[in-house]
Parts: structure tokens; sequence; C-alpha cells
């Protein structure tokens, strides 16, 4: 099991600003990192899967990067939206296969 | 297309009770996952099962255990209930074409579990 930690752990922000967060893991044994979005009263849905050293991936106004020799990863929105908000959650694996997901940071857009 | 459906979606037990709750996973994933998220954590891996075997197990106590059925649904069964086991258990499913950790899951809707 990793040791992951997400941060911060809450952020609250206005309606059009640009925000990030960042993923920590242990940058030996890595195989992969998934990024999840989960909603309140939904099921957490998956954004991205990087392996990667250098990976960039995005998805509309949501991009990830990934850096597995120093063990970070980023995740950036451009332009939050209320609907944006969600808890955000990190999940890399190392040699079992098995994420170990993040706490999450959790995210609030004001209109 | 379906998602993955899990029932229970609440279930209420006293100490000492068994509790089931069962995972049906998207047509054609084979690999069903627990996870355990109690109040302030993180999701927690309890189990995994592909094609009808336990591939892999969290740091979790023997009470905690499950199966997976022809279909590829599963179940996951908690005995001797204690309170701390209160939380949201959610199940996930994915493909195993790969074989390694890049296989997204997808979730379910997860079951909230009250111990009293």
């Amino acid at each position: 099991i990793l040791n992951v930690e997400q941060s911060p752990q809450s952020l609250h922000v206005q309606e059009g600003d640009s925000t990030n967060f960042t993923c920590s893991f242990p940058s030996s044994n890595f195989y992969a990192l998934h990024w999840y979005r989960w909603e309140t009263a939904k099921s957490p849905e998956a954004l991205f899967v990087m392996t990667l050293n250098g990976d960039e991936k995005k998805k509309g106004r949501i991009s990830a990067t990934l850096n597995t020799k120093e063990g970070y990863s980023y995740l950036y929105i451009k332009g939050s939206q209320p609907e944006d908000s969600a808890t955000y959650l990190c999940a890399p694996s190392g040699g079992s296969y098995i994420p170990t997901f993040g706490r999450g940071t959790s995210l609030i857009v004001h209109p | 297309e379906a998602g993955v459906t899990q029932s229970p979606t609440h279930l209420i037990k006293t100490r000492g009770q068994q509790a089931t709750l069962r995972c049906s996973p998207i047509s054609g994933h084979t690999s069903v996952y627990w996870y355990q998220q109690a109040l302030g954590l993180g999701l927690q891996f309890l189990l995994w099962y592909d094609e009808g075997e336990e591939r892999n197990r969290g740091n979790f106590p023997p009470r905690f255990s499950g199966r997976q059925f022809p279909n590829y649904s599963s179940e996951l069964n908690v005995n001797a209930l204690e309170l701390e086991d209160s939380a949201l258990y959610l199940c996930a499913s994915s493909f195993r074409t790969t074989g390694t950790s890049t296989d997204t899951q997808y979730f379910g809707p997860g079951t909230r579990l009250t111990v009293l």
C-alpha cells in the first residue's frame, strides 16, 4: 500500500478561476496513476490514467501532468465552473496493481 | 449501457450480526473490486476478484470475505459486525485486458452500512 498525499484538502474558488491540486506518491515501484472525480451523491468517475514520466492528459478544461521521478501529479482546471464542484481523487498503483486512493481534494466553485 | 449496480443502498445492522452486500459489474467486465470508505478516510481497498478467483486482498481482518459468481457479480460478506465497520462500501468493475494497473475502474453508487 502506497503513501498517497493530496493537497490541498479543500479548495473554494470563484467561477472562472483556474485552479490546481497536487497528488504526491512514492516514486519507486510506480506503475500507473488514475485521477477520479467524485460528485456528491454520485459514483466516482474516471478522468485520466497516466503511466509515463512527463505524461500530460487533457479532457475539456481539465488537464493533468505526471512526474514519476519525483513522485507527483498535478490536476489543473481552467476557468472553473460550478459543475466542477466535486472531490478529486488520485490513485497511484505499484507492483500489486491495486490503486491506493488519496483522501482527495474537495473543490467548491462558487457562482 | 448499464453501469455498476449495488444493493442494498442502505443497510442497518447491529453489532455481531452479518452483512451481505451485492454488486453487479458492467456487462463484459470480469474484475470486481471492493472498497471501504469510513468517515474521514480515503477509499481503502478490500478485495479484488477476477474470473471467479480472489486476486488480491487489502489489510482487513478475515471476517471481511466475498466471492464472485460465474456471471461475474460479487458479494461482500462482513461477519461479526463491529461499530467501526460503519462505512460506505463501493464496488467497482473493470476489464482485465492488460493485466496491469492501467485498467480503469468503474464505480457503483455504494452501499451505506450502519452498525448500531
